[in-house]
């Protein structure tokens, strides 16, 4: 079974710049979520979906940081502008929903200057 | 909301020594509880978890307990191996949202 895509790698970009995420999630799982990860502290929820709706997105600085879940696979993250303080780890996640089991991608690092 | 913290931020123990890491969480109504392993430049892999109708959960040199009415539980690796090291995170979750509260991670050596 493949796990979570996640796209690009690595991004370096300067502040006020937009950047975008591409996450495929594991085939079948129809909840999906987007994690920062902070140098240093544990993964904080961004925003959630079930299938193609938002779910919680409580935590998502909603100024500058949108998603979408595009027919309830696909997921994109964008930024616009980019801060120094969004420099961090982004992660994706999915899983079945009611089993509950989460698995994460490999992650995308964010790096602001 | 719900809050966890967990201890130590730091644990080095000799290979074969066992090593544990604690985590509090602060709402009664958390159900259930992953433990989290990521390496270097990886995303965190799901290690073992614990629903809360079960006290004690065991994969060969991984076991995970519960203590409900202290809301607490523990990791505990056995025999532990140089390819142990690593960030271990714990978490919470309530059933009906869904939503994964983390600690603050823990970092594993294991000296050879």
């Amino acid at each position: 079974e493949a796990g979570v895509a996640q796209s690009p790698r690595y991004k370096i970009i300067e502040k006020r710049q937009s950047v975008a995420f591409w996450c495929n999630p594991i085939s079948g799982h129809a909840t999906l979520y987007w994690y920062q990860q902070i140098l240093g502290q544990g993964p904080k929820l961004l925003i959630q979906f079930q299938n193609n709706g938002v779910v919680d997105d409580s935590q998502l600085p909603k100024d500058r940081f949108s998603a979408e879940r595009l027919k309830g696979v696909d997921s994109t993250l964008k930024i616009q502008p980019a801060k120094l303080e969004d420099s961090a780890v982004y992660l994706c996640a999915s899983s079945l929903g009611v089993v509950r089991e989460m698995f994460f991608g490999p992650g995308t690092r964010l790096t602001v200057l | 909301g719900e809050n966890v913290e967990q201890h130590p931020s730091t644990l080095s123990v000799q290979e074969g020594d066992s090593a544990v890491i604690k985590c509090t969480y602060s709402d009664s109504a958390s159900n259930y509880f992953p433990w989290y392993k990521q390496e270097l430049g990886k995303g965190p892999q799901l290690i073992i978890d614990i629903r809360s109708n079960v006290g004690e959960k065991k994969d060969q040199r991984i076991a995970v307990t519960l203590n409900k009415t202290a809301k607490h539980f523990s990791l505990h690796i056995t025999e532990t191996q140089p390819e142990d090291s690593a960030v271990y995170f714990c978490a919470a979750s309530t059933s009906g949202t869904y939503k994964y509260i983390f600690g603050t991670g823990t970092r594993l050596k294991v000296l050879a």
